[in-house]
Protein backbone atom coordinates (compact mmCIF):
# COMPACT_ATOMS: atom_id res chain seq x y z
CA UNK A 1 0.00 0.00 0.00
CA UNK A 2 1.01 3.54 -0.02
CA UNK A 3 3.14 5.40 2.85
CA UNK A 4 2.04 8.52 4.81
CA UNK A 5 4.30 9.64 6.65
CA UNK A 6 3.61 11.68 10.09
CA UNK A 7 6.29 14.23 11.88
CA UNK A 8 6.85 14.16 15.09
CA UNK A 9 5.73 11.14 16.14
CA UNK A 10 5.31 12.43 19.40
CA UNK A 11 6.10 15.86 20.75
CA UNK A 12 6.23 18.11 24.41
CA UNK A 13 5.24 21.53 24.62
CA UNK A 14 4.65 24.07 27.22
CA UNK A 15 0.81 25.45 28.14
CA UNK A 16 0.26 28.19 25.69
CA UNK A 17 2.46 27.48 22.67
CA UNK A 18 1.58 26.03 19.46
CA UNK A 19 2.76 22.95 17.76
CA UNK A 20 2.51 21.96 14.23
CA UNK A 21 2.45 18.17 12.82
CA UNK A 22 2.94 17.24 9.67
CA UNK A 23 1.66 14.85 6.93
CA UNK A 24 2.99 13.70 3.78
CA UNK A 25 2.44 10.96 1.49
CA UNK A 26 4.93 9.97 0.09
CA UNK A 27 4.41 7.56 -3.29
CA UNK A 28 1.24 9.38 -4.38
CA UNK A 29 -0.56 12.82 -4.52
CA UNK A 30 -3.24 13.28 -1.72
CA UNK A 31 -6.29 15.26 -2.80
CA UNK A 32 -7.58 14.38 0.38
CA UNK A 33 -6.53 14.45 3.51
CA UNK A 34 -7.93 13.33 6.96
CA UNK A 35 -7.38 14.53 10.52
CA UNK A 36 -8.34 12.67 13.31
CA UNK A 37 -7.98 12.96 16.88
CA UNK A 38 -7.67 9.75 19.71
CA UNK A 39 -7.92 9.98 23.27
CA UNK A 40 -6.71 7.31 25.38
CA UNK A 41 -8.37 3.80 25.60
CA UNK A 42 -10.96 6.12 22.92
CA UNK A 43 -11.85 5.42 19.13
CA UNK A 44 -10.41 7.41 16.30
CA UNK A 45 -12.66 11.04 15.74
CA UNK A 46 -12.44 12.86 12.42
CA UNK A 47 -11.13 16.03 13.51
CA UNK A 48 -11.38 17.83 9.84
CA UNK A 49 -11.46 16.65 6.03
CA UNK A 50 -9.09 18.39 3.89
CA UNK A 51 -8.98 19.16 0.18
CA UNK A 52 -5.70 20.55 -1.64
CA UNK A 53 -5.69 24.12 -2.46
CA UNK A 54 -8.80 24.59 -0.22
CA UNK A 55 -10.23 25.30 3.05
CA UNK A 56 -10.76 22.54 5.31
CA UNK A 57 -14.08 21.06 6.44
CA UNK A 58 -14.29 20.73 10.46
CA UNK A 59 -15.91 18.37 12.27
CA UNK A 60 -18.95 20.02 15.01
CA UNK A 61 -16.84 20.68 17.80
CA UNK A 62 -13.90 21.51 16.41
CA UNK A 63 -12.21 24.73 16.80
CA UNK A 64 -11.12 25.71 13.46
CA UNK A 65 -8.83 28.78 15.00
CA UNK A 66 -7.63 26.69 17.63
CA UNK A 67 -7.07 23.80 15.23
CA UNK A 68 -5.39 25.00 11.63
CA UNK A 69 -5.20 23.04 8.92
CA UNK A 70 -3.63 23.82 6.02
CA UNK A 71 -2.93 21.50 2.82
CA UNK A 72 -1.10 23.38 0.14
CA UNK A 73 0.25 20.43 -1.84
CA UNK A 74 -0.59 17.32 -3.03
CA UNK A 75 1.73 15.77 -0.48
CA UNK A 76 1.58 17.72 2.24
CA UNK A 77 -0.92 18.64 5.19
CA UNK A 78 -0.34 20.38 8.10
CA UNK A 79 -2.16 20.56 11.43
CA UNK A 80 -1.43 23.05 13.91
CA UNK A 81 -2.62 23.29 17.59
CA UNK A 82 -2.29 26.82 18.50
CA UNK A 83 -2.01 28.00 22.17
CA UNK A 84 -2.23 24.46 23.17
CA UNK A 85 -3.58 23.42 27.34
CA UNK A 86 -3.07 20.14 28.81
CA UNK A 87 -6.66 18.82 27.11
CA UNK A 88 -5.54 19.14 23.94
CA UNK A 89 -3.19 16.52 24.57
CA UNK A 90 -3.84 13.07 22.73
CA UNK A 91 -2.66 11.01 19.84
CA UNK A 92 -3.23 12.72 16.48
CA UNK A 93 -3.53 11.04 13.37
CA UNK A 94 -3.62 11.66 9.30
CA UNK A 95 -4.63 9.56 6.64
CA UNK A 96 -4.68 10.40 2.94
CA UNK A 97 -6.41 9.38 0.04
CA UNK A 98 -5.74 9.73 -4.15
CA UNK A 99 -9.06 9.89 -4.98
CA UNK A 100 -12.85 10.02 -4.79
CA UNK A 101 -13.72 6.47 -3.45
CA UNK A 102 -10.16 5.17 -2.94
CA UNK A 103 -8.61 4.14 0.01
CA UNK A 104 -7.11 6.46 2.51
CA UNK A 105 -3.95 5.50 4.03
CA UNK A 106 -2.82 6.20 7.44
CA UNK A 107 -0.02 8.11 9.53
CA UNK A 108 1.82 6.83 12.22
CA UNK A 109 0.35 9.00 14.39
CA UNK A 110 1.81 12.04 16.75
CA UNK A 111 1.23 11.70 20.46
CA UNK A 112 1.24 15.07 22.08
CA UNK A 113 1.71 16.04 25.33
CA UNK A 114 0.84 19.19 26.60
CA UNK A 115 2.42 20.32 30.22
CA UNK B 1 -25.83 8.97 9.60
CA UNK B 2 -23.10 6.10 9.81
CA UNK B 3 -23.05 4.06 12.96
CA UNK B 4 -20.15 1.17 13.74
CA UNK B 5 -20.77 -0.83 17.44
CA UNK B 6 -18.10 -2.74 18.57
CA UNK B 7 -19.98 -4.23 22.17
CA UNK B 8 -17.05 -5.77 23.25
CA UNK B 9 -14.43 -3.95 24.87
CA UNK B 10 -12.04 -6.14 25.70
CA UNK B 11 -11.39 -9.57 25.38
CA UNK B 12 -8.92 -11.82 27.13
CA UNK B 13 -7.72 -15.05 26.13
CA UNK B 14 -5.17 -17.89 26.25
CA UNK B 15 -2.77 -17.78 23.54
CA UNK B 16 -3.75 -20.77 21.07
CA UNK B 17 -7.55 -19.90 21.54
CA UNK B 18 -9.71 -18.40 18.63
CA UNK B 19 -11.18 -14.70 19.43
CA UNK B 20 -14.01 -13.14 17.39
CA UNK B 21 -14.81 -9.70 17.57
CA UNK B 22 -18.28 -8.26 16.72
CA UNK B 23 -19.00 -5.93 14.25
CA UNK B 24 -22.42 -4.20 13.46
CA UNK B 25 -22.97 -1.46 11.32
CA UNK B 26 -26.02 1.00 10.39
CA UNK B 27 -25.83 2.93 7.27
CA UNK B 28 -28.66 3.96 4.41
CA UNK B 29 -26.71 3.79 1.47
CA UNK B 30 -26.91 0.57 -0.56
CA UNK B 31 -22.81 1.19 -1.67
CA UNK B 32 -20.00 1.41 1.46
CA UNK B 33 -17.04 -0.13 2.80
CA UNK B 34 -16.01 -2.14 5.99
CA UNK B 35 -13.04 -1.85 7.20
CA UNK B 36 -11.17 -3.76 9.97
CA UNK B 37 -7.50 -2.21 11.53
CA UNK B 38 -5.43 -3.37 13.70
CA UNK B 39 -3.73 -0.56 16.77
CA UNK B 40 -0.88 -2.34 18.60
CA UNK B 41 0.18 -0.62 21.46
CA UNK B 42 3.19 1.94 19.26
CA UNK B 43 -0.20 3.58 17.85
CA UNK B 44 0.27 3.12 14.19
CA UNK B 45 -3.32 1.81 12.56
CA UNK B 46 -2.47 -1.14 10.54
CA UNK B 47 -5.23 -2.02 7.63
CA UNK B 48 -6.35 -5.61 7.68
CA UNK B 49 -9.11 -5.69 5.36
CA UNK B 50 -11.70 -4.15 2.82
CA UNK B 51 -14.70 -5.25 1.71
CA UNK B 52 -17.57 -3.37 -0.10
CA UNK B 53 -21.08 -3.96 0.24
CA UNK B 54 -21.83 -5.98 -2.80
CA UNK B 55 -19.64 -8.80 -1.70
CA UNK B 56 -20.55 -11.23 0.70
CA UNK B 57 -17.90 -13.80 0.54
CA UNK B 58 -16.46 -14.49 3.76
CA UNK B 59 -12.49 -14.15 3.73
CA UNK B 60 -9.73 -15.77 5.47
CA UNK B 61 -6.36 -14.70 5.35
CA UNK B 62 -3.74 -17.05 7.52
CA UNK B 63 -5.47 -17.05 10.38
CA UNK B 64 -7.88 -14.03 10.21
CA UNK B 65 -10.91 -14.78 8.94
CA UNK B 66 -13.99 -12.25 8.17
CA UNK B 67 -17.56 -12.89 8.20
CA UNK B 68 -20.01 -10.30 6.36
CA UNK B 69 -23.48 -10.96 7.67
CA UNK B 70 -25.84 -8.32 5.11
CA UNK B 71 -28.91 -9.42 6.28
CA UNK B 72 -27.91 -8.57 10.57
CA UNK B 73 -25.52 -6.12 9.26
CA UNK B 74 -22.41 -7.72 10.85
CA UNK B 75 -18.79 -8.18 9.72
CA UNK B 76 -17.25 -10.07 12.57
CA UNK B 77 -13.68 -10.95 12.87
CA UNK B 78 -12.17 -14.06 13.92
CA UNK B 79 -8.56 -14.37 14.63
CA UNK B 80 -8.26 -18.35 14.83
CA UNK B 81 -4.93 -19.69 17.10
CA UNK B 82 -4.28 -16.32 19.12
CA UNK B 83 -0.46 -15.23 19.38
CA UNK B 84 0.87 -12.64 21.93
CA UNK B 85 1.49 -10.36 19.17
CA UNK B 86 -2.34 -10.44 18.33
CA UNK B 87 -2.49 -8.07 21.36
CA UNK B 88 -4.08 -4.88 20.32
CA UNK B 89 -6.65 -3.13 19.57
CA UNK B 90 -9.34 -3.85 16.93
CA UNK B 91 -11.16 -1.04 15.22
CA UNK B 92 -14.05 -1.78 12.44
CA UNK B 93 -15.22 1.00 10.76
CA UNK B 94 -17.77 2.25 7.58
CA UNK B 95 -17.57 4.93 4.60
CA UNK B 96 -20.54 5.55 3.25
CA UNK B 97 -21.43 8.43 1.16
CA UNK B 98 -19.45 11.23 1.88
CA UNK B 99 -16.30 9.14 2.03
CA UNK B 100 -15.73 9.99 6.02
CA UNK B 101 -14.35 6.73 7.96
CA UNK B 102 -17.09 5.82 10.68
CA UNK B 103 -14.61 4.10 13.74
CA UNK B 104 -16.76 1.64 15.89
CA UNK B 105 -15.11 2.21 19.83
CA UNK B 106 -12.67 -0.73 19.58
CA UNK B 107 -11.97 -3.98 20.89
CA UNK B 108 -8.96 -4.41 23.21
CA UNK B 109 -7.71 -7.95 22.56
CA UNK B 110 -5.33 -9.59 25.33
CA UNK B 111 -3.54 -12.58 24.45
CA UNK B 112 -2.07 -14.06 27.50
CA UNK B 113 1.19 -16.73 26.94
Amino acid sequence: GAVVSQHPSWVICKSGTSVKIECRSLDFQATTMFWYRQFPKQSLMLMATSNEGSKATYEQGVEKDKFLINHASLTLSTLTVTSAHPEDSSFYICSARDGQGAEAFFGQGTRLTVV
Amino acid sequence: AQKVTQAQTEISVVEKEDVTLDCVYETRDTTYYLFWYKQPPSGELVFLIRRNSFDEQNEISGRYSWNFQKSTSSFNFTITASQVVDSAVYFCALKAAGNKLTFGGGTRVLVKP
